[in-house]
């Protein structure tokens, strides 16, 4: 597509509850990323994926999280048993691939809002 | 490792006057430095890059940003603030080897007042 798409754009949920996050990237990027912004606070890298590589996970903050991306093409994000401290924005970004790619920066999508009542 | 500070968490100017937020960068060689800005409930948005060559760099909306080697810094610059500008301002930092994730710093906080 034209641009990175996230859904749903906000999400409340309960605690405990598990959810589901999705990222369409721009067409021709191999490159997906996933970051947290708590309120009022930076970018948190969570997860990386380089076309059919193996994913740089580094950034997962505990094994409640988890990602998947098929190919070069639509990632998921899922949080199982939502804490209230995964309240966040959840940034999608993609770019093209490598660190040559990187070097023209990412597209980033709008975001979901996470709150976990 | 890498890592970025921006050491301003909110900076408040009035329209029409200049503008400088700075960083500072933690990296071993000449990395790839990034300005983005984020509205209110809105994505990250691009300003400008330094990918290589000149040094300093033009972005959109007015912006340019100056990559000083010596100082490892990357301040973003404006000549005259508008209050469309008023935003949170976030710097990046990205290797030319290796890792393939940009590091952002904490970000700036623009107020613009009339």
């Amino acid at each position: 597509g034209a641009g990175v798409s996230q859904s749903p754009s906000n999400k409340v949920t309960e605690k405990g509850k598990d959810v589901e996050l999705r990222c369409d990237p721009i067409s021709g990027h191999t490159a997906l990323y996933w970051y947290r912004q708590r309120l009022g606070q930076g970018l948190e890298f969570l997860i990386y994926f380089q076309g059919n590589s193996a994913p740089d996970k580094s950034g997962l903050p505990s094994d409640r999280f988890s990602a998947e991306r098929t190919g070069e093409s639509v990632s998921t994000l899922t949080i199982q048993r939502t804490q209230q401290e995964d309240s966040a924005v959840y940034l999608c970004a993609s770019s093209l691939g490598g660190n040559r790619g990187l070097g023209y920066g990412y597209t980033f999508g709008s975001g979901t809002r996470l709150t976990v009542v | 490792a890498q890592s970025v500070t921006q050491p301003d968490i909110h900076i408040t100017v009035s329209e029409g006057a200049s503008l400088e937020l700075r960083c500072n960068y933690s990296y071993g060689a000449t990395p790839y430095l990034f300005w983005y800005v984020q509205s209110p409930g809105q994505g990250l948005q691009l300003l400008l890059k330094y990918f290589s060559g000149d040094t300093l760099v033009q972005g959109i909306k007015g912006f340019e940003a100056e990559f000083k080697r010596s100082q490892s810094s990357f301040n973003l610059r404006k000549p005259s603030v508008h209050w469309s500008d008023a935003a949170e301002y976030f710097c990046a930092v990205g290797a030319r080897t290796g890792a393939n994730n940009l590091f952002f710093g904490t970000g700036t906080r623009l107020t613009v007042i009339p």
